[in-house]
């Protein structure tokens, strides 16, 4: 089955700091990657939709100078939380769609989270 | 805009009983797809079943079958012989199907499974 891995799978940093986290596709490719946000004992919140080759597309509310997100081939996108503050601790999964038609190609196959914590 | 409902916080059920998770849905959009997920404590999201807006037929995986009623705009979840492991939360989410096919989910369900 498709397969998407997420690195790291947990992180700590100071406040202040950047954190990047890459999202990949390991057994297909993903024109359409797309980046959620969790709190704890919430759902999943839709940050930002990554497409391959171009800007991606933020929900309301999201910083794009904060969460830069950037999606440099089929199989790679990744999300930097720029300057982050205690705020933005939280849990973040990206999923990814087939590129391919057949029946597969409705399902989002998502990473298995990364939990940040700003300290 | 979309929006998922999902009213159960909470939900226990005995091993091997079976067990529905409601859902409702508004949308204005006439194609769509109705998905649930499965989160274990772990994390990770785990697809389940999907529905989509044309289908005539209920879709089933397994265990799992998703009740669909289109008039009344619901999509519950329905588990049979439930076991120990399917305690975990669960989303219920909709998709439309143009643009750039945004996922919209619910606040989920906690399915506890007892002995």
């Amino acid at each position: 089955g498709a397969v998407v891995s997420q690195h790291p799978s947990w992180v700590i940093c100071k406040s202040g700091t950047s954190v990047k986290i890459e999202c990949r596709s390991l057994d297909f490719q993903a024109t359409t990657m797309f980046w959620y946000r969790q709190f704890p004992k919430q759902s999943l919140m839709l940050m930002a939709t990554s497409n391959e080759g171009s800007k991606a597309t933020y929900e309301q509310g999201v910083e794009k100078d904060k969460f830069l997100i950037n999606h440099a081939s089929l199989t790679l996108s990744t999300l930097t939380v720029t300057s982050a503050h205690p705020e933005d601790s939280s849990f973040y999964i990206c999923s990814a769609r087939l590129l391919a038609g057949g029946r597969s190609s409705y399902e989002q196959y998502f990473g298995p989270g990364t939990r940040l914590t700003v300290t | 805009a979309q929006k998922i409902t999902q009213t159960q916080p909470g939900m226990f059920v005995q091993e091997k009983e079976a067990v529905t998770l409601d859902c409702t849905y508004d949308t204005s959009d006439q194609s769509y797809g109705l998905f649930w997920y499965k989160q274990p404590s772990s994390g990770e999201m785990i697809f389940l079943i999907y529905q989509g807006s044309y289908d005539e037929q209920n879709a089933t995986e397994g265990r799992y079958s998703l009740n669909f009623q289109k008039a009344r705009k619901s999509a519950n979840l329905v588990i049979s012989a439930s076991q120990l492991g399917d305690s975990a939360m669960y989303f219920c989410a909709m998709r439309d199907e143009g643009g750039y096919q945004k996922v919209t989910f619910g606040i989920g369900t906690k399915l506890q499974v007892i002995p």
